[in-house]
Parts: C-alpha cells; structure tokens; sequence
C-alpha cells in the first residue's frame, strides 16, 4: 500500500488554467505538508497543516489555495497558473502534529505550464 | 533564520569509492538534523537523524554525525554503489513554534561502475 499518494503524477496545462493536485496519507498522521521544488531541485515549504487546521502558510501567492477535507487528504488549488508554477510539488505527512518526526513524501506531481 | 548550507554539486564516483557531503546549518536553539535522498523520479525518503550534539545517524551504511560545536552534519559513505545515485539532501527542524523542515540545495550523486 502506498503510504502517500498525489494525483495526478504530472499535469501539463496552459497559462490562466485553474488545476488541483491531490495528496492522501493512510499512515493515520495528523499534520501533512506541500513543498514546491524547483528546476534546480531547491525544496520550500509552501503549507502545513495539523488536524485540518493551517499552521504555516509561507510567503506562497494567493493563488495557491490548499483545502483539507479531512486530516487524511490536503489538496492544493491553483488559480490562473503562470509559467513560473513550473515544478515538482510534494505532499508530505508526519506523526503526532509535530514536524520533528520523520516526514514521509508522495512521490511527487510534475506540472508544467506552458 | 535558519539555514543550510551543503556542498555543490555534482558529484561523481567511480564505484567503492569514499563519500563526503559537507552540511554546515545556522540555527536558532537545538535543531534536528536529517538527510534526505531523492531516487531519480521519486519522492524524498529520510536517510538518517540526529536529534542531538553528538548523536550519529546511520542507515544503509551511510553516516553523519551531529556536530555542535562546528554546526556540521557530513554525510559519509565508506563504498558507494551505482544504487547511491541520487541526490541527496540536508535539512534541519528547530524547536517550538511552526515547526518546518529547511532544507538544503541538494546535492547530486553519480557513482559510475
């Protein structure tokens, strides 16, 4: 079983298209995670939440909107891409609401945006 | 702020060879420290950790020891193989408030055989 899972693995969309991408854990973590990686491989974290509720929230842009529905599922929201949203997003959960313990990733989702 | 700060890259072997990877962090307080590896195509999967001064993490013969006092986490390998290559990753989480992973640029691996 995958421990987590992001839909879809890659998205190649047009400029001012709006697009989601889905994370799911089944490791019965409580705080779950996106980071963005660049071309030249750079990870940020872009959000993280904890039982649903939003504890880091970067300098992101408002387009990017995250909603977790239940503590099992994050989901990342884009509005109006731009080609500079080209990357490699992972989603990422961890044990026990703290960011200390070992963060487990999807396997990514690669968006291009043309 | 928090930071990390490891060696360029890339990085290429011949096979058996000895690895280093230079990690140096600034922190606030007592940072964990990890080492993350990216397979080509794939996710980040956790390495090893070190939680505290002069702790060594260890995995699939892999090495790095907690340094306080040089604020240094090295990654060694005594004999890589062509299944290291990857890149790898070092990252730090500091204690209290909004805990988050800062990670480092990366560091690429070829080990040719």
């Amino acid at each position: 079983d995958t421990a987590v899972s992001q839909t879809p693995k890659y998205l190649v969309t047009q400029m001012g298209n709006d697009k989601s991408i889905k994370c799911e854990q089944n490791l019965g973590h409580d705080t779950m995670y996106w980071y963005k990686q660049d071309s030249k491989k750079f990870l940020k974290i872009m959000f993280s939440y904890n039982n649903k509720e939003l504890i880091i929230n970067e300098t992101v842009p408002n387009r990017f909107s995250p909603k977790s529905p239940d503590k099992a599922h994050l989901n990342l929201h884009i509005n109006s891409l731009e080609l500079g949203d080209s990357a490699v997003y992972f989603c990422a959960s961890s044990q026990l609401g703290g960011a200390r313990e070992t963060q487990y990733f999807g396997p990514g989702t690669r968006l291009l945006v043309l | 702020g928090n930071s990390v700060t490891q060696m360029e890259g890339p990085v290429t072997l011949s096979e058996e060879a000895f690895l280093t990877i230079n990690c140096t962090y600034t922190a606030t307080g007592y940072p964990s420290l990890f080492w993350y590896v990216q397979y080509p195509g794939e996710g980040l999967q956790l390495l090893l950790k070190a939680t505290k001064a002069d702790d060594k993490g260890s995995n699939k013969g892999f090495e790095a020891t907690y340094r306080k006092e040089t604020t240094s986490f090295h990654l060694e390998k005594g004999s890589v193989q062509v299944s290291d290559s990857a890149v790898y990753f070092c990252a730090l989480i500091t204690q209290g408030g909004s805990e988050k992973l800062v990670f480092g640029k990366g560091t690429k691996l070829t080990v040719n055989p």
